[in-house]
């Protein structure tokens, strides 16, 4: 069964802090992508991955930075926290390389910085 | 910039009833149109894909699709409890790549039994 995991469900950080959050899919996906999920936003894309070492820019990337060292892994990185990046991320991945069908969802990580 | 829009609700439906989505959007050059459905505290799950004009069902579900009009819908007929939740309109703009799909914020979806 198709499965992206994300390495924590919740996490509570300090302001300033350098926070990691890691997903995982076993399925063999070119595609990864980042995005958070804010109450009367909706989803917004911060980064995606078509390939290993391979980021680019979705709509919103500015104080985060991500990481695909391997096929199977997508790490997103704030490097300095702030109270505006508490927020719901959640890690996708798909299929074909350069066209988006469907994602596979992980199941989430609320973040809240204090 | 690409626009999808969705009434947010919430849109109350008693059970046995059919439910009526709707969704439009404003790169009229946009190919793909997805509907995923998310339940509270879950992540999303896609249902239903549509590439062309009309209709396409599975199930419980059809999705309706008029590139003219730029207006995709999802019906579901016989709703039951378990369909509550917020459906998400996704539309993928020509030419693929993943920033070239853009989500819509949802629509609450209640059935009352």
């Amino acid at each position: 069964d198709v499965k992206v995991t994300q390495s924590s469900r919740y996490l509570v950080k300090r302001t300033g802090e350098k926070v990691f959050l890691e997903c995982v899919q076993d399925m063999d996906h070119e595609n990864m992508f980042w995005y958070r999920q804010d109450p009367g936003l909706g989803l917004r894309l911060i980064y995606f991955s078509y390939d290993v070492k391979m980021k680019e820019k979705g709509d919103i990337p500015e104080g985060y930075s991500v990481s695909r060292e391997k096929k199977e892994r997508f790490s997103l990185i704030l490097e300095s926290a702030s109270t505006n990046q508490t927020s719901m991320y959640l890690c996708a991945s798909s299929l074909n390389p350069g066209l988006v069908e469907k994602l596979f969802f992980g199941s989430g990580t609320q973040l809240s910085v204090l | 910039q690409k626009e999808v829009e969705q009434n947010s609700g919430p849109l109350s439906v008693p059970e046995g009833a059919i439910a009526s989505l709707n969704c439009t959007y404003s790169d009229r050059g946009s190919q793909s149109f997805f509907w995923y459905r998310q339940y509270s505290g879950k992540s999303p799950e896609l249902i239903m894909s549509i590439y062309s004009n009309g209709d396409k069902e599975d199930g419980r579900f059809t999705a309706q699709l008029n590139k003219a009009s730029q207006y995709v819908s999802l019906l579901i007929r016989d709703s039951q409890p378990s369909d509550s939740a917020t459906y998400l309109c996704a539309v993928m703009a020509s030419g693929g790549g993943a920033d070239g799909l853009t989500f819509g914020k949802g629509t609450h979806l209640i059935i009352q039994p």
